[in-house]
């Protein structure tokens, strides 16, 4: 069965820090994977998707995120973060089977001014 | 365009009622899938219909059900709700088979 690990739970970041999250996964199959953010009160929105091709892959509001096959990881980073990124951000795989996102628990971001 | 939209918001209900939830999807989507999420997880996946067929179903008890009309719009319906049953249902629509879903905002249901 496919799993998503997210290592860091809950992070803390000062304005203008950068940032990397972990997003490790295990899947047998042909890899689709996605980063999903839940800003307080709004519900889940896609950041960015890998499906294939340039393993580095761009999404809105200056996030990008890698694929590494070796390592099966697709970690998210952002330069410089902004108070406006405070959020819960979710790493998905999707199972191409049962056509069913796997998520990993989630990783609280948390930005200072 | 308009989003993916569930209806109610919020629901309360009673150990043992019976509860059902609504979901538009996206204009031009014919694929609905449901999620689980309780408070400090991430989603877990129910259900994923597709032409109004059941094309994935995930590990919750058969008290879990779900349908998709002709307007691919769907319905969630849950039996002889139990506590452990309280948490946000999520929709999401994508114009196949789950390629990229994009989620509504859910419904809040709590279970006394």
């Amino acid at each position: 069965a496919q799993s998503v690990s997210q290592h860091n739970h809950h992070v803390i970041l000062s304005e203008a820090a950068s940032l990397e999250l972990g997003c490790n996964y295990s899947y047998g199959g042909t890899v689709n994977l996605f980063w999903y953010v839940q800003y307080p009160g709004q519900h889940l929105q896609l950041l960015l998707k890998y499906f294939s091709g340039d393993p580095l892959v761009k999404g809105i509001k200056g996030f990008e995120a890698e694929f590494i096959k070796s390592k099966f990881s697709f970690n998210l980073r952002k330069p410089s973060v902004q108070w406006s990124d405070t959020a819960e951000y979710f790493c998905a795989v999707l199972d191409t089977g049962r056509r069913a996102l796997t998520f990993g628990s989630g990783t609280r971001l948390q930005v200072q001014p | 365009d308009a989003g993916v939209t569930q209806s109610p918001t919020h629901l309360i209900k009673t150990r043992g009622q019976q509860v059902t939830l609504r979901c538009s999807p996206i204009s031009g989507h014919k694929s609905v899938s449901w999620y689980q999420q309780v408070l400090g997880q991430g989603p877990q996946f129910i259900f994923q219909y597709y032409e109004k067929e059941e094309r994935g179903r995930g590990n919750f008890p058969d008290r879990f059900s779900a349908r998709q009309f002709p307007n691919y719009s769907s319905e969630l319906n849950v039996n002889a709700l139990l506590l452990g049953d309280s948490a946000l249902y999520l929709c999401a629509s994508s114009t196949g088979q789950g390629e990229t879903q994009y989620f509504g905002p859910g419904t809040r249901l709590l279970v006394l």
